[in-house]
């Protein structure tokens, strides 16, 4: 089954604590993405990556770090400095950007992150 | 700033009859938009996709209207069916050196009722 997991479903950690969610694809897409979603508001981007070894900040990479070392995985790491950590966080993958048509972005299924 | 937009936080529609979702948008760079499903604790799935040069597409029960002019478009399901009940994202597409960046909107709950 061609997919993207991630893993775990639900975390919880202590304020103050760093921690990376786990994400993983195997549909062979060369751009992975990490969005933040928030009761009530849209998804937003944290980072995104095209190809290994590099990434660009989204619009909320703040207090986030992430690393591309395989183009099946790209964790995501919550660190301290992040004000507002509790939320639920989505992975997803695509195809690189065409010029004439849209890419879909899959998305896995994501986790939900809750600091205590 | 806010460059989607979905007004309606929730619809309730009756099984059989129309939903029509809307959006509005403030971007005019944006090539693609799209609608997202999605059912609690899950991953968006995607629904359907209008070209910014297009002006409806259809995809069975599933229709996408874009008005440019008003950049607006809307998202119509005929006839609505109990599991069309989720959220749905719009968003807006733009590539950005060679990176393809969806923004979204808020979402919109729809519930169809028996």
């Amino acid at each position: 089954d061609g997919g993207i997991t991630q893993s775990p479903k639900y975390l919880f950690r202590k304020e103050g604590q760093n921690v990376t969610l786990s994400c993983e694809q195997n549909l062979n897409h060369d751009a992975m993405y990490w969005y933040r979603q928030d009761p009530g508001q849209g998804l937003r981007l944290i980072y995104y990556s095209q190809i290994v070894n590099d990434f660009q900040k989204g619009d909320i990479a703040e207090g986030y770090s992430v690393s591309r070392e395989k183009k099946e995985s790209f964790p995501l790491t919550v660190t301290s400095a992040q004000k507002n950590p509790t939320a639920f966080y989505l992975c997803a993958s695509s195809i690189l950007a065409g010029r004439s048509s849209y890419n879909e972005q899959f998305f896995g299924p994501g986790t939900r992150l809750t600091v205590l | 700033d806010q460059q989607v937009k979905q007004n309606s936080p929730s619809l309730s529609v009756q099984e059989g009859r129309i939903s029509i979702l809307n959006c509005d948008y403030t971007n005019s760079m944006f090539d693609y938009f799209l609608w997202y499903k999605k059912y609690p604790a899950e991953g968006p799935t995607f629904l359907i996709s209008i070209s910014s040069i297009k002006d409806k597409n259809e995809d069975g029960r599933f229709t996408v209207f874009l008005n440019k002019s008003a950049k607006h478009l809307s998202l119509h399901i005929v006839p609505s069916q109990p599991g069309d009940s989720a959220v749905y994202f719009c968003a807006a597409s733009e590539v950005i050196q060679g990176a393809q960046k969806l923004v979204f909107g808020q979402g919109t709950r729809l519930t169809i009722n028996p």
